[in-house]
């Protein structure tokens, strides 16, 4: 089962712009964890967060976490064509729990 | 190895017939995830190893999916009597630990098994 909903679905943005995505989960977690993926094959990892943590950042990426509302964003300042990807948060709580994604799309 | 290694990459089967695919994790990786991806959906965990035992196998869809990592290392999902609704990308993913630490929760995948049962 899927752990939660991302908002939105679908991003599309031009070259510059940032990019904001939404994540809301549903039980506790130890830690929650954002992936990206390309081409519907393989994730790779972008950045944890701790439930303990409110704001991390690593280089363009930015990312929320609001334990008290069961949601966390990402935000990708200054996007570039190569950030056209989906990215998935993940909560961790003994195993790791996917949510739908947010497919993102930069146009040059 | 350098990093999660899947095969194969691509298994075209008919309906009914028996599949293997095959995980091998990053060296001294202890723990080993599978998930499952259909088109336009987020991965959706099936079972996770730590070591040679099953810690939480509460995502297999059924009796028909089985999985096994005998020495620890490469593990490999069974599925019998394949449906068409089985078809879609198998992930694996392994990492350090399945326990407590930043580093030993995040996941290094690799890059699928697409299965289509026709």
């Amino acid at each position: 089962s899927q752990q939660g909903e991302e908002d939105p679905q679908a991003l599309s943005i031009q070259e510059g712009e940032n990019a904001t995505m939404n994540c809301s989960y549903k039980t506790s977690i130890n830690n929650l964890q954002w992936y990206r993926q390309n081409s519907g094959r393989g994730l790779v990892h972008l950045i944890l967060i701790r439930s303990n943590e409110r704001e991390k950042h690593s280089g363009r990426l930015r990312v929320t976490l609001d334990t008290s509302k069961k949601s966390s964003s990402l935000l990708i300042t200054a996007s570039r064509a190569a950030d056209t990807a989906s990215y998935f948060c993940a909560t961790f709580l003994g195993k790791l729990t996917f949510g739908q994604g947010t497919i993102l799309t930069v146009h040059p | 190895g350098a990093g999660v290694s899947q095969t194969p990459s691509n298994k075209v089967t008919e309906k009914g017939k028996y599949v293997e695919l095959r995980c091998d994790p990053i060296s001294g990786h202890t723990a080993l995830y599978w998930y499952r991806q259909s088109l336009g959906q987020g991965p959706e965990f099936l079972i996770y190893f730590q070591g040679t035992g099953a810690a939480d196998d509460s995502g297999l869809p059924n009796d028909r999916f089985f999985a096994v990592r005998p020495e620890g290392s490469v593990s490999t999902l069974k599925i019998q009597r394949t449906e068409r609704g089985d078809s879609a990308v198998y992930l694996c993913a392994s990492s350090l630990s399945g326990g407590m630490g930043d580093r030993a929760n995040v996941l290094t995948f690799g890059a699928g098994s697409r299965l289509t049962v026709l």
